[in-house]
Order: structure tokens, then C-alpha cells, then sequence
């Protein structure tokens, strides 16, 4: 069984400060870590993926996250927040032998100027 | 030239309705889903089909039917709608049905149950 926690549902910050998103899988095997962001009223877009290559993963916008196995983590980070990145983040996780991705409850970030 | 589109953006009905809701990929993706996200924005799927065969049939009532015509459609039909069916439905797609692939979302589908 797999499942993903997102600590916070609600994290505030200003322009130009770190970002931190933070998120704790659990899987029985393991697991590829997905983050997605959510822009309002729009779908989901991808900002990274962990597949079991680098620990620590780019992403699209300036966003990172590293893969912890021992802290089952998968936090997501930004050196600098822009007010463009005030949107839903979701944290999700699959696993080799299934594509059914579970999804966190989401963190919505807000920057303020 | 979308990559994963839905139609209609918005839907408002009646309780006791049927309705429809349509997906297309252009993208040449072998897998598509449906997710339902609730008034919490919680994500869930419910359905994924590789090439027009079910793959993942999550605990949705049977009011709920999947359809793919073809690789690049798969449609959801409710059937007897309920207020708890509101919801924004999502359609997704991958290349194949596999973990580590990515899924492309399309805007989703705004359903109001009155």
C-alpha cells in the first residue's frame, strides 16, 4: 500500500524567500515521487519526478526536490519565491508495479510582496 | 493544439440527470484516466484504461461508466446524478501504463449536482 503526507496545508511566504514544501511518502515498494502544481481553476502540471535516478531532482521553475530514503521525504524547495508560484502543490506517489498515483491533500502556497 | 482536452468545462444539473463528460489526448499516449477532485481538492483516481481495455477500476458506484472509443477518447457517463457527485473531474494521460510515467492533465470538468 502507498500513501503520501503533505505537511501544511497552508504555507505563506514572501516574495524572494525559500520555499519549502514539505511531503512523507509510505510504500510497500519502491516508490516514484511525483509533484504537480495547480494553478486556479486549471489542471495539474508536472514541476518534477523522482524514477529511481538522481536523488535529487530539478525541476521546471526554479523548484528541487531530494529524495530521502531513510526520512521517507520528498520535500520540495525553491531558493527564491516569485508571486507567479502562489498556487495548489500536491505531492503524489506510484510504485513500479502499478501506475495508480496517490495523491497528497495538497499545500497551498502563498506569497505575499 | 491542446494535448489534453475536456468537454464541457462547466456543467450544471439536475439530481436524477445523466450526463456526459468527453475526453480526447493528442499527444499519442497509450494510457488515459479520470481523477475526481472534491470541494477539499483532494485528487482520487478512479479509472485508467491502456488501450481501450481497463486497467484500474478504483470502488466507483457502477452509476459511473468509462467509455474509450479509441486510444486518443475515454468519455464518462453518470448515470442518476447525486448531489455528492459535484466535483471538478479530471482526464489525464501517459505514454504507457507504468509508475514512473508522467501523467498529463487535461482543465478538468467543473460538475455541479443540484
Amino acid at each position: 500500500a502507498q500513501s503520501v503526507t503533505q505537511l501544511g496545508s497552508h504555507v505563506s511566504v514572501s516574495e524572494g524567500a525559500l520555499v519549502l514544501l514539505r511531503c512523507n511518502y509510505s510504500s510497500s515498494v519502491p516508490p516514484y515521487l511525483f509533484w504537480y502544481v495547480q494553478y486556479p481553476n486549471q489542471g495539474l502540471q508536472l514541476l518534477l519526478k523522482y524514477t529511481s535516478a538522481a536523488t535529487l531532482v530539478k525541476g521546471i521553475n526554479g523548484f528541487e526536490a531530494e529524495f530521502k530514503k531513510s526520512e521517507t521525504s520528498f520535500h520540495l524547495t525553491k531558493p527564491s519565491a516569485h508571486m507567479s508560484d502562489a498556487a495548489e502543490y500536491f505531492c503524489a506517489v506510484s510504485g513500479y508495479n502499478t501506475d495508480k498515483l496517490i495523491f497528497g491533500t495538497g499545500t497551498r502556497l502563498q506569497v505575499f510582496p | 493544439d491542446t494535448a489534453v482536452s475536456q468537454t464541457p468545462k462547466y456543467l450544471v444539473t439536475q439530481m436524477g440527470n445523466d450526463k456526459s463528460i468527453k475526453c480526447e489526448q493528442n499527444l499519442g499516449h497509450d494510457t488515459m484516466y479520470w481523477y475526481k477532485q472534491d470541494s477539499k481538492k483532494f485528487l482520487k483516481i478512479m479509472f485508467s484504461y491502456n488501450n481501450k481495455e481497463l486497467i484500474i477500476n478504483e470502488t466507483v458506484p457502477n452509476r459511473f461508466s468509462p467509455k474509450s472509443p479509441d486510444k486518443a477518447h475515454l468519455n464518462l457517463h453518470i448515470n442518476s446524478l447525486e448531489l455528492g457527485d459535484s466535483a471538478v473531474y479530471f482526464c489525464a494521460s501517459s505514454w504507457k501504463s507504468s509508475g514512473q510515467e508522467t501523467q498529463y492533465f487535461g482543465p478538468g470538468t467543473r460538475l455541479l449536482v443540484l
